[in-house]
């Protein structure tokens, strides 16, 4: 099976501007998750995706927001980009099934804020 | 406050030799605890699962334990080699079923030969 693609892999934007950010979970996949890793906050959760409704959000500001369509590839969008947002996003699919919780990482989108 | 502490310095082995790497928590009570290695420049990969009930759990050269009374997981990596320079997270999942993982810091390994 193909693994969780991100596109794109690198972006530059401009302070201000907005991003969206792609996702293809691996096939079979209905749980779509998103987090930013930042090297002083670490890894942290935004928002899950579970067949197109949103489960789960971080408490991050209403500027990140998400969805995920009927096969169950999801977007993240940010819109106002600050400096701070500069991060890796990561997106991450898990099998519904019971007793399967490990997830499975995309490669990230390097997201450059300036 | 929530908290998940992991050694925040490089540990430094040399190979050949047991890794062990420490994940204390507070104020959660998670239902399972995962553990993920990155390399620079990738996403997490998936190694270990823990259930809130087992003690411990064995993959090949890897190891776990959960103590949910000392609210502390181990991980160890016997017969360490170069390869296994990384950095290694822990996470905590509350078994809402919401896939929403509590990562910590993580801890960096480096083997060397």
């Amino acid at each position: 099976k193909a693994g969780v693609t991100q596109t794109p892999r690198y972006l530059i934007k401009t302070r201000g501007q907005q991003v969206t950010l792609s996702c293809s979970p691996i096939s079979g996949h209905r749980s779509v998750s998103w987090y930013q890793q930042t090297p002083g906050q670490g890894l942290q959760f935004l928002f899950e995706y579970f067949s197109e409704t949103q489960r789960n959000k971080g408490n991050f500001p209403g500027r990140f927001s998400g969805r995920q369509f009927s096969n169950s590839r999801s977007e993240m969008n940010v819109s106002t980009l600050e400096l701070g947002d500069s991060a890796l996003y990561l997106c991450a699919s898990s099998s519904s099934g019971s007793g399967s919780y490990e997830q499975y990482f995309g490669p990230g989108t390097r997201l450059t804020v300036t | 406050s929530q908290k998940i502490e992991q050694n925040s310095e490089a540990l430094n082995i040399q190979e050949g030799k047991t890794a062990t790497l420490t994940c204390n928590y507070t104020n959660y009570s998670p239902a399972y605890l995962q553990w993920y290695r990155q390399d620079p420049g990738r996403g997490p990969v998936f190694l270990l699962l823990i259930r809130e009930n087992e003690k411990e759990k064995r993959k090949e050269r890897l190891k776990v334990t959960f103590d949910t009374t000392l609210k502390q997981s181990l991980f160890h990596i016997t017969a360490s080699q170069p390869a296994d320079s990384a950095t290694y997270l822990c996470a905590l999942d509350e078994g809402t079923g919401r896939r929403a993982l509590t990562f910590g810091s993580g801890t960096r390994l480096q083997v060397q030969p």
